[in-house]
């Protein structure tokens, strides 16, 4: 079935440990995007790939980075976690970057941080 | 700085009418988006305005008026599946979706 897959679904987290959340899309977009949703606020954009070996910050960088090897995979990792980070975290693609294509979200990956 | 208004919750009736409004202020303006996102749920798409005026798409229309910063959506026929949280988001300049909190939507009985 063509979408876009997260795991892990849900992780507990002790602050100071690294963590990588995983995204794969097979859909061959361009683009990607990593996304976090706490209550209250909006979407908040924390980093984006226009192409396969490219990446961008977002509005909310601080505290995460992004690799983009090849089209499907683009992991986020929390090097050093602290509980302000503490949020669901949805991956989203899109056909093409710079483009007003719709953007198409992963289920999502609920972190907790103590 | 880049803003998007809308209300926090609504609550309506099932098989009735309910507007939800949304004021955005960006740099730039490519569009405005509505999704739809069910508790627990990713959002999923419901519609893409860049023209003022109406979209229509079967119990669900989006307006947009360009020159007033604001949009609507309008779900009518409500059904007890509707009730969600209600997104909008204004696509800047540079091509990044600016978003709102979201609207939960409850319907009742």
């Amino acid at each position: 079935i063509a979408g876009i897959t997260q795991a892990p679904t849900s992780q507990i987290l002790a602050a100071g440990r690294r963590m990588t959340l995983r995204c794969t899309q097979d859909m061959r977009h361009n683009a990607m995007y990593w996304y976090r949703q706490d209550l209250g606020l909006g979407l908040r954009l924390i980093h984006y790939s226009n192409t396969a070996g490219t990446t961008g910050k977002g509005e909310v960088p601080d505290g995460y980075s992004v690799s983009r090897a090849n089209t499907d995979d683009f992991p986020l990792t929390l090097a050093s976690a602290v509980p302000s980070q503490t949020s669901v975290y949805f991956c989203a693609s899109s056909p093409k970057s710079g483009s007003t294509d719709t953007q198409y979200f992963g289920p999502g990956t609920r972190l907790t941080v103590l | 700085g880049q803003n998007i208004d809308q209300p926090t919750e609504m609550t309506a009736t099932e098989g009735a009418i309910v507007q939800i409004n949304c004021t955005y202020q960006t740099s730039g303006f490519n569009g405005l988006f509505w999704y739809q996102q069910h508790a627990g749920e990713a959002p999923t798409f419901l519609s893409y305005n860049v023209l003022d005026g109406l979209e229509e798409k079967g119990r669900f229309s989006s307006f947009l008026s360009r020159s007033k910063g604001y949009s609507y959506l309008l779900l009518k026929e409500l059904q007890m599946k509707d009730s969600a949280s209600y997104l909008c988001a204004a696509m800047d300049s540079n091509y990044q979706l600016i978003w709102g909190a979201g609207t939960k939507l409850i319907i009742k009985p």
